[in-house]
């Protein structure tokens, strides 16, 4: 059972463009949603987090915007530069036991220039 | 701050031998370390959950006599992958977290392992 799904699969957006990755959750105990930026052979850097009392955070050129009634929640990338160019993940955690993270199937993001 | 390292970052190894993985919190104390694996242009499976002083959580399907973990202080948590085989082959990632209460995993760099 995939409790974090992401969309789309792959991205291709013009130098200077918004970038829009969009995930939808299904556990209403999550409570804790982080998007990782992951570059080839490297491990997953955390960009910017959000949680469910707030339904937008922004830093710098990232944004998050949370929909709790939808379950669902995007990362913005304004102003996207090549170097932004890379697979991005959203996933989800509960704030009981483990705490471990569900992670969506990523977003490869390519910008052109 | 948080940074997390992991060692080696890539290893071959031949059919049939152990290989053993490194990860390190280097500035801070993690109570709990996770333990990923992931195939190429997927996403991050989690394999198992490490907490220093008690014995790992394994995730469903994950064999634990084939991925021994170790977890023997605040700052390393031991991968070993015992009798490997080409299917084992993937990029291991490890997380630490700082507190039992804190969200935030921060992720090493991964090491790739290739089994002939």
């Amino acid at each position: 059972q995939q409790q974090v799904k992401q969309s789309p699969q792959s991205l291709i957006v013009q130098k200077g463009g918004i970038s829009i990755i969009n995930c939808a959750y299904e556990n209403t105990a999550f409570d804790y949603f982080p998007w990782y930026q992951q570059f080839p052979g490297k491990g997953p850097a955390l960009l910017i987090a959000i949680r469910p009392d707030v339904s937008e955070k922004k830093e710098g050129r990232f944004t998050i915007s949370f929909n709790k009634s939808a379950k669902q929640f995007s990362l913005h990338i304004m102003d996207s530069q090549p170097g932004d160019s890379a697979t991005y993940f959203c996933a989800a955690s509960k704030n009981t036991g483990r705490r471990a993270l569900t992670f969506g199937s990523g977003t490869r993001l390519q910008v052109q220039p | 701050g948080a940074v997390v390292s992991q060692h080696p970052s890539w290893v071959i190894c031949k059919s049939g031998t152990s290989v053993k993985i490194e990860c390190r919190s280097l500035d801070f104390q993690a109570t709990t370390m996770f333990w990923y694996r992931q195939f190429p242009k997927q996403s991050l499976m989690l394999m198992a959950t490490s907490n220093e002083g008690s014995k790992a959580t394994y995730e469903q399907g994950v064999e634990k006599d084939k991925f021994l973990i170790n977890h023997a202080s605040l700052t390393l948590s031991t991968l070993t992958v015992t009798s490997a085989h080409p299917e084992d082959s993937s990029f291991y990632i490890c997380s630490a977290r700082q507190g039992a209460s804190e969200d935030t995993q921060y992720f090493g760099p991964g090491t790739r392992l290739t089994v002939l």
